[in-house]
């Protein structure tokens, strides 16, 4: 059975930083490129990162370039989201999904999402 | 970015109802990329249709998706309580893929 745990949610004070993990399980971690995807309070979904199978191609949403980095150690079965210079507007549940292709880009879709950690920026 | 309008916002109906959801982008999605999703609160999205028309793995044949170009179509046959929820459409035809600001499906 697939399934993805994120982590390390929580509240941080504007220009903060906050790690989220994904810890996934049952299925083929380096085989699937994953993502990031976001909802912020009363909205809808917005796509922000992705991440090859290896590792070795990261994409980004334009609102959150330059200050979000997303890696993955498949070692350990887990992909990572680096927030930084945190706003308001950042704030919302944060999901880790799975891609069924190894590398879609910017341009995947989505066949398993964890159930999301919430991020809520401050002061 | 494509732009993905649904409608209606929000749908009210009863079970064992037919409901239709329209999802409608600003520029023709290419090879027709078009994935819907179900959303319940505190739960993770729920892959349902993707390639506009494909079930995803066990999900029941009362969805259906359909469409091209343009204007695509969430169908579900005969609403059950489970069935309530949001409902998006996601385009990954275009750089960056994108969502509509989805579909509330309430009981009437």
């Amino acid at each position: 059975e697939v399934q993805l745990l994120e982590s390390g949610g929580g509240l941080v004070q504007p220009g903060g930083s906050l790690r989220l993990s994904c810890a996934a399980s049952g299925f083929t971690f380096n085989n699937y490129a994953m993502s990031w995807v976001r909802q912020a309070p009363g909205k809808g979904l917005e796509w922000v990162s992705a991440l090859s199978g290896s590792g070795r191609n990261t994409y980004y949403a334009d609102s959150i370039r330059g200050r979000f980095t997303v890696s993955r150690d498949n070692s350990k079965n887990t992909l990572y989201l680096q927030l930084s210079s945190l706003r308001a507007e950042d704030t919302a549940i944060y999901y880790c999904a799975r891609d069924p292709n190894w590398n879609s880009g910017e341009r995947g879709y989505f066949d398993f999402w964890g159930q999301g950690a919430l991020v809520t920026v401050s002061s | 970015e494509i732009v993905l309008t649904q409608s209606p916002g929000t749908l009210s109906l009863s079970p064992g109802d037919r409901a239709t959801l329209s999802c409608r982008a600003s520029q023709t999605i290419t090879s027709d990329y078009l994935a819907w999703y179900q959303h319940k609160p505190g739960q993770a999205p729920r892959l349902l249709i993707y390639g506009a028309s494909s079930r995803a793995t066990g999900i029941p044949d009362r969805f259906s998706g359909s469409g091209s170009g343009t204007d695509f179509t969430l169908t579900i046959s005969r609403l059950e309580p489970a069935d309530f929820a949001v409902y998006y459409c996601q385009q990954y035809g275009w750089s960056p893929g994108s969502f509509g600001q989805g579909t509330k499906l309430e009981i009437k």
